[in-house]
């Protein structure tokens, strides 16, 4: 399978735990997006890497959250801290960076905070 | 504010039937449009999209959508829906007023649930 992947699929958690998800992108892509949904919601932006540099952040974003793409390959999300919430779908993607930006999704990783 | 509007949350459709999921988008400037599908348990797939050019647009599965400015809207429509088009649908919009460096930072609309029956 060579598209993007996600894991965990799932994560159960204890309100004030910090949590990591990580995202592969297809291996050529050197853009990677990460969003976020809730039921009911379309998918929500939060941050945008172009190689291993971080570009862009949505100013909704609570500073609780960090990613990093250390190598420009794969990236993780990391929430502390985590309140009920920040219970949604995170959803990972890729594109190439050549124009058009067809984004690529993972499944997602599913965090629900008790 | 830039912002996409999906009026309807579901929409049922007879397979064989024509099918439209209606879309329309606030945007300053010129608008940079796309469709999503999302089945169960997986990842958002790209239908197609709008940047320039021909206001019918052709993409995936036999989907298409037309671009009309006049109404501000970018409806997605099939001739013929089969029972496995049967998905949650999203209307996006690239995020031009807060963000200037990629395409894919995508303002999405709540999405349309289309069932079709046999």
């Amino acid at each position: 399978d060579t598209g993007v992947s996600q894991d965990p699929r799932h994560k159960i958690t204890k309100r004030g735990q910090n949590v990591t998800f990580r995202c592969d992108p297809i291996s050529e892509h050197n853009r990677l997006y990460w969003y976020r949904q809730t039921l009911g919601q379309g998918p929500e932006f939060l941050t945008y890497f172009q190689n291993e540099a971080q570009l862009e952040k949505s100013r909704l974003l609570s500073d609780r959250f960090s990613a990093e793409r250390p190598k420009g390959s794969f990236s993780t999300l990391e929430i502390q801290r985590t309140e009920q919430g920040d219970s949604a779908m995170y959803l990972c993607a890729s594109s190439p960076g050549t124009g058009g930006e067809k984004l690529f999704f993972g499944s997602g990783t599913q965090l629900s905070v008790l | 504010a830039q912002s996409v509007a999906q009026p309807e949350d579901q929409v049922n459709v007879a397979e064989g039937n024509p099918l439209t999921v209606k879309c329309t988008y606030s945007v300053s400037g010129n608008p940079y449009l796309f469709w999503y599908v999302q089945y169960p348990n997986r990842g958002l797939q790209f239908l197609l999209k709008y940047i320039t050019g021909d206001n019918l647009v052709k993409g995936s599965y036999g989907f298409e959508a037309e671009f009309n400015k006049s109404q501000t809207s970018f409806h997605l429509k099939k001739p013929s829906a089969l029972v496995s088009d049967s998905a949650l649908y999203f209307c996006a919009v690239r995020d031009l007023q807060n963000y200037g460096g990629s395409q894919g930072n995508l303002i999405f609309g709540k999405g349309t649930k289309l069932s079709v029956k046999p």
